[in-house]
């Protein structure tokens, strides 16, 4: 058990540019969860997998944002357009048989 | 719709000192309740959790009971080191569907001072 992976780490963009984030998942796990937290709150719910389906999307989730999860293994989370309000740190989570989810140590996005 | 209330922080207290950190939740239904510690750089543990009502989640010396009557889950520990030092996080399982999508509060900041 190597736990929740992301990549990368951090990531500095200009405004207008896309960008895309990867999530590697506990194997086991099926559902996986992505959050996003800004500076001083908690984490917010964006969507949820599982296998490879898009069950659940927030109203958060605009249209320039995407998430994929093929194969039900790793997710991609992109956002086309970025904005400055898109800056934020951006959680991913899976989910054990026992309803426990485990984060990964988030992608930290700053839009300049 | 569900939400979850923490004490705002920072809360800072010497080396051995009581800590509790205060939660209430808004949820129709029945949640499961958390509490996830975030350590500096580090990303979100859980650290307990309370799937009933009068379960007590207990884990590193911290405990909290889930208190249907009150709608709380205040977490505690006897005495708090400097390694405490870190942002904790009461969540709730949501229970008006079935995602399990966590909805958490706004984080408390503890400082230890030794």
């Amino acid at each position: 058990d190597t736990g929740v992976s992301q990549d990368p780490r951090h990531k500095i963009t200009k405004r207008g540019q896309n960008v895309t984030f990867r999530c590697d998942p506990i194997s086991e796990h099926n559902r996986l969860y992505w959050y996003r937290q800004t500076l001083g709150q908690g984490p917010e719910f964006l969507t949820y997998f599982q296998n490879e389906a898009q069950l659940e999307k927030s109203r958060l989730l605009s249209d320039r944002f995407s998430a994929e999860r093929p194969k039900g293994s790793f997710s991609t989370l992109e956002i086309q357009r970025t904005e400055q309000g898109d800056s934020a740190m951006y959680l991913c989570a899976s989910r054990d048989r026992y309803y426990e989810q485990y984060f990964g140590p988030g992608t930290r996005l700053t839009v300049t | 719709g569900n939400s979850v209330t923490q004490m705002e922080g920072p809360v800072t207290l010497s080396e051995e000192a009581f800590l509790t950190i205060n939660c209430t939740y808004t949820a129709t239904g029945y949640p499961s309740l958390f509490w996830y510690v975030q350590y500096p750089g580090e990303g979100l543990q859980l650290l307990l959790k309370a799937t009933k009502a009068d379960d007590k989640g207990s884990n590193k010396g911290f405990e909290a009971t889930y208190r249907k009557e009150t709608t709380s889950f205040h977490l505690e520990k006897g005495s708090v080191q400097v390694s405490d030092s870190a942002v904790y996080f009461c969540a709730l399982s949501d229970p008006s569907s079935n995602t399990g999508k966590l909805i958490f509060g706004q984080g408390t900041t503890l400082q230890v001072k030794p």
